[in-house]
């Protein structure tokens, strides 16, 4: 049974309108991740969530927003989605940081 | 931060011969290395983790070992099989943050 749900799995959106991604989970996890991973690349951390604390990436750009309402859901907002942004979009639970992460199937957005 | 780098990018084998893949990282107080396989499609998962109280952990074919003094860690398969084929990433976690930094990945192909 999947325990952490991306929806969708495949995205394609238009140059510079606003594109949300969603993750959910059933593991009650504490922390939930959100990466970026490009073609041929490692997985690159945006942010996380420690139960509500936000943690932003300094690296992130300010177009990358998330949300999470509770613990069961996150959300990935792009406010303005550029040709770069085009990747695999990775989320990720895990009971604590330093414990195994548990990735969902992820979303492939496509801008265009 | 941390800044984990994973060789080789590519690694071809035949089937029955040994893989090793090698991580270093920099953060002198990382303590939890966790190796992730992602299969064509599939999202990535743990198959074994160190923390770095040991030096070395085994499971089946399956082995990692640590070396903190010169900061790299490598993952060891035995008896490779067809099935092993697939997206190999390292990862280490600073203390503090306990967030997973990603090596790029290292592609196994196992030839039968």
């Amino acid at each position: 049974d999947a325990m952490v749900i991306q929806n969708p799995r495949y995205q394609v959106t238009q140059f510079g309108k606003p594109v949300t991604l969603s993750c959910s989970q059933t593991l009650n996890h504490n922390v939930m991740y959100w990466y970026q991973q490009k073609s041929s690349q490692a997985p690159k951390l945006l942010f996380h969530y420690y139960d509500k604390d936000f943690n932003n990436e300094a690296d992130t750009p300010d177009n990358f927003q998330s949300r999470r309402p509770n613990t069961s859901f996150c959300f990935l907002d792009i406010r303005s989605p550029g040709l770069g942004d085009a990747a695999m979009y990775l989320c990720a639970t895990s009971r604590t940081p330093g414990q195994e992460a548990f990735f969902g199937q992820g979303t492939r957005l496509t801008v265009v | 931060g941390e800044n984990v780098e994973q060789h080789p990018s590519t690694l071809s084998v035949q089937e029955g011969d040994s893989a090793v893949i090698k991580c270093t990282y920099s953060d002198s107080a990382s303590n939890y290395f966790p190796w992730y396989k992602q299969e064509l499609g599939k999202r990535p998962q743990l198959i074994i983790d160190i923390r770095s109280n040991v030096g070395e952990k085994k499971d089946q074919r399956i082995a990692v070992t640590l070396n903190k003094t010169a900061k790299h860690f490598s993952l060891h398969i035995t008896e490779t099989q067809p099935e092993d084929s697939a997206v190999y990433f390292c990862a280490a976690s600073p203390g503090g943050s306990y967030i997973p930094t990603f090596g790029r990945g290292t592609s196994l192909i196992v030839h039968p």
